[in-house]
């Protein structure tokens, strides 16, 4: 299995709704990221997990709550989002955070949110 | 922050024809890899490289790694309709010894006219 799943595929949300992105990959990855993408724009990393730690949170608003549950799954819990929050909301995944890999990172085919 | 340079922006080709786009930095990366997104879809990893000098192929793709560790290019012979999609660089920065995040460039967007 050489793919990350995520779920819903579209999700769409009101201001005052509570939502969460899912994340799933069985490669054994140990390290896990969530990536926020506007139209025509590069990824933006929002979180990274390594072994199943918050490492890195790149000022995200604490609007979007990240959980690592285990070593497969990554969640991104949404809570009182702005319509200007929606994106596509990418998941990817990589052996490890630091060190080389031979594999890049993995992406899912990501969450196309839209806030009403 | 730092940032990557994405060149060109965007490309209009006949079918048949070859295809240049490359990434600049202005410090080290120690990884190069380059990404193709299509609409509504996750960006899917074609190429990775990890050693100055290296060139790699990937059926009629073909990227290097800047001998300078500063840049990459990426090749696509004989374009396709299929081709057309979003393709983005991106590269680790090498800290002296440990690696930052990945940085994207802004992408190249090609288009492929049959």
């Amino acid at each position: 299995d050489t793919e990350v799943t995520q779920t819903p595929k579209h999700l769409v949300m009101g201001m005052t709704n509570k939502k969460s992105l899912k994340c799933e990959q069985h490669m054994g990855h140990r390290a896990m990221y969530w990536y926020k993408q506007k139209a025509k724009k590069p990824p933006e990393l929002m979180f990274v997990y390594s072994y199943e730690k918050l490492s890195i949170n790149e000022s995200v608003p604490s609007r979007f709550s990240p959980e690592c549950p285990n070593s497969s799954l990554l969640n991104l819990h949404l809570h009182a989002l702005q319509p200007e929050d929606s994106a596509l909301y990418l998941c990817a995944s990589s052996p490890s955070m630091s060190g080389l890999t031979n594999y890049g990172y993995t992406f899912g085919s990501g969450t196309r949110l839209t806030v009403v | 922050g730092q940032q990557l340079n994405q060149s060109p922006q965007s490309m209009f080709i006949q079918e048949g024809e070859d295809v240049s786009m490359n990434c600049t930095s202005s410090s080290i990366f120690n990884t190069w890899l380059w990404y193709k997104q299509e609409p509504g879809e996750g960006p899917v990893l074609l190429i990775a490289l990890y050693k100055a000098g290296e060139l790699t192929s990937n059926g009629r793709l073909t990227a290097q790694f800047g001998i300078t560790r500063k840049d990459s290019f990426l090749n696509i012979s004989a374009s396709i309709p299929s081709d057309v999609g979003i393709y983005f660089c991106a590269g680790r920065p090498d800290y002296g010894g440990s690696q930052g995040n990945l940085i994207f460039g802004k992408g190249t967007k090609l288009s492929v006219k049959p």
